[in-house]
């Protein structure tokens, strides 16, 4: 079974600039969710996706935005773009079936390493 | 706040050394705590959830345990190979929701 997919898997922007990141999960999965992990912060919350809905959002700017296509597949934006979020974008899949109280263990893909300069 | 502690940052180890890496947390209502691998340049993987004190569970040379405050990994004899980041997340009772809060993660270097 093919884990979870990103891409791009590098990308460099320059400040002010946007940028869209892709997210494939595990067949199956209807659960995606978004980390943004760097060296100071460790890895961070920005907000899940299941049946096309944001469930819950993190404490980032709007800067930060999401969406969840039908086929469960996720794609991540970030406007304005500043040389603070260079670092590693993490996705995560679940086998979250429903909106309950259950915990589903997380898979993650490789990443896209962003570079703001 | 939920909030997760992991020590020592750094940890190095001979081949055959066993020992044990912490995590601390603060969380109302554990939902489940996560123990991940991750290797330099690549996502986490998966290893463990435990969701109760007194649990426990195995794999290979990982051993995860589970206290009310506390859960250690303990590394039995070892290898190069299982030099990585270990990386412990809970999740809190949030109704619904998925959110992970992570611990710094424990860097584990074993040498040959």
């Amino acid at each position: 079974k093919a884990g979870v997919t990103q891409t791009p898997r590098y990308l460099i922007k320059t400040r002010g600039q946007q940028v869209t990141l892709s997210c494939s999960p595990i067949s199956g999965h209807r659960s995606v969710s978004w980390y943004q992990q760097t060296p100071g912060q460790g890895l961070q919350f920005l907000f899940e996706y299941f049946s096309e809905t944001q469930r819950n959002k993190g404490n980032f700017p709007g800067r930060f935005s999401g969406r969840q296509f039908s086929n469960s597949r996720s794609e991540m934006n970030v406007s304005t773009l500043e040389l603070g979020d260079s670092a590693l974008y993490l996705c995560a899949s679940s086998l979250r079936t429903d909106t309950s109280l259950a915990s589903y263990e997380q898979y993650f893909g490789p990443g896209t390493r962003l570079t703001v300069t | 706040e939920d909030q997760v502690t992991q020590s020592p940052e750094a940890l190095r180890l001979q081949e055959g050394e066993s020992s044990s890496l912490n995590c601390s947390y603060t969380v109302s209502g554990l939902r489940g705590l996560f123990w991940y691998r991750q290797d330099p340049g690549k996502g986490p993987e998966f290893l463990f959830t435990l969701y109760s004190a007194g649990e426990e569970k195995e794999k290979e040379r990982l051993k995860a345990t589970l206290t009310k405050k506390e859960s250690f990994l303990h590394i039995t004899a070892p290898k190069p190979e299982d030099s990585a980041t270990y990386l412990c997340a809970v999740r809190g009772p949030n109704t619904g929701f998925q959110k992970l809060v992570f611990g710094t993660g424990t860097r584990l270097l074993v040498s040959p």
